[in-house]
């Protein structure tokens, strides 16, 4: 079974741009959940995705956002980039919805490296 | 403010020895917790969790330990092995569901031949 897959792997922006982030789920899995990794504060949660519909929400300002389709792919949107937004952005597939219960593995992709220059 | 602390950044061990990373939280909500492994270029990987109704739970070489007076959970490594090097994140939820998971900054385990 293939795992979950994120592109791109890289990326370069310049600050006030957007930029647009793709994940694509294990086979089956509909939960699709968004983290950002960064030195300074570690891993953070951004928003669940589950059946098309945003269930879980961090806190993140709403620059960042994003949307899931019919086929539980995902798609995080940040727009007018800031320097702070230089980050590993990860997502992680779950069988069903991060509320559904504690016993709900993720598992992640390898994540997308956003450079903000 | 951070709810969940791993206050040592890196650890070495040396191959056969006992890994002992640790993971304090504030927030007496929680009611589950777990740890992830992480390897460069690789997304984490779930490696044990624990519920807040038990004060132990074991798988094979791994072992987490919960002390909810202190706000405290640790998870031991036994025996160590070179293949264990990686970083280690500890997360806490609450509510009954994964959603939200806070997560602690990690500590870069080193295991030496």
């Amino acid at each position: 079974k293939a795992g979950v897959t994120q592109t791109p792997r890289y990326l370069i922006k310049t600050r006030g741009q957007q930029v647009t982030l793709s994940c694509s789920p294990i086979s089956g899995h509909r939960s699709v959940s968004w983290y950002q990794q960064t030195p300074g504060q570690g891993l953070q949660f951004l928003f669940e995705y589950f059946s098309e519909t945003q269930r879980n929400k961090g806190n993140f300002p709403g620059r960042f956002s994003g949307r899931q389709f019919s086929n539980s792919r995902s798609e995080m949107n940040v727009s007018t980039l800031e320097l702070g937004d230089s980050a590993l952005y990860l997502c992680a597939s779950s069988l069903v919805s991060l509320a559904a219960s504690w016993y709900n593995e993720q598992f992640f992709g390898p994540g997308t490296r956003l450079t903000v220059l | 403010d951070q709810q969940v602390k791993q206050n040592s950044p890196s650890l070495s061990v040396q191959e056969g020895r006992i890994s002992i990373l640790n993971c304090d939280y504030t927030n007496s909500m929680f009611d589950y917790f777990l740890w992830y492994k992480k390897y460069p270029a690789e997304g984490p990987t779930f490696l044990i969790s624990i519920s807040s109704i038990k004060d132990k739970n074991e798988d094979g070489r791994f072992t987490v330990f919960l002390n909810k007076s202190a706000k405290h959970l640790s998870l031991h490594i036994v025996p160590s092995q070179p293949g264990d090097s990686a970083v280690y994140f500890c997360a806490a939820t609450r509510g009954g569901s994964q959603g939200n998971l806070i997560f602690g900054k990690g500590t870069k385990l080193s295991v030496k031949p």
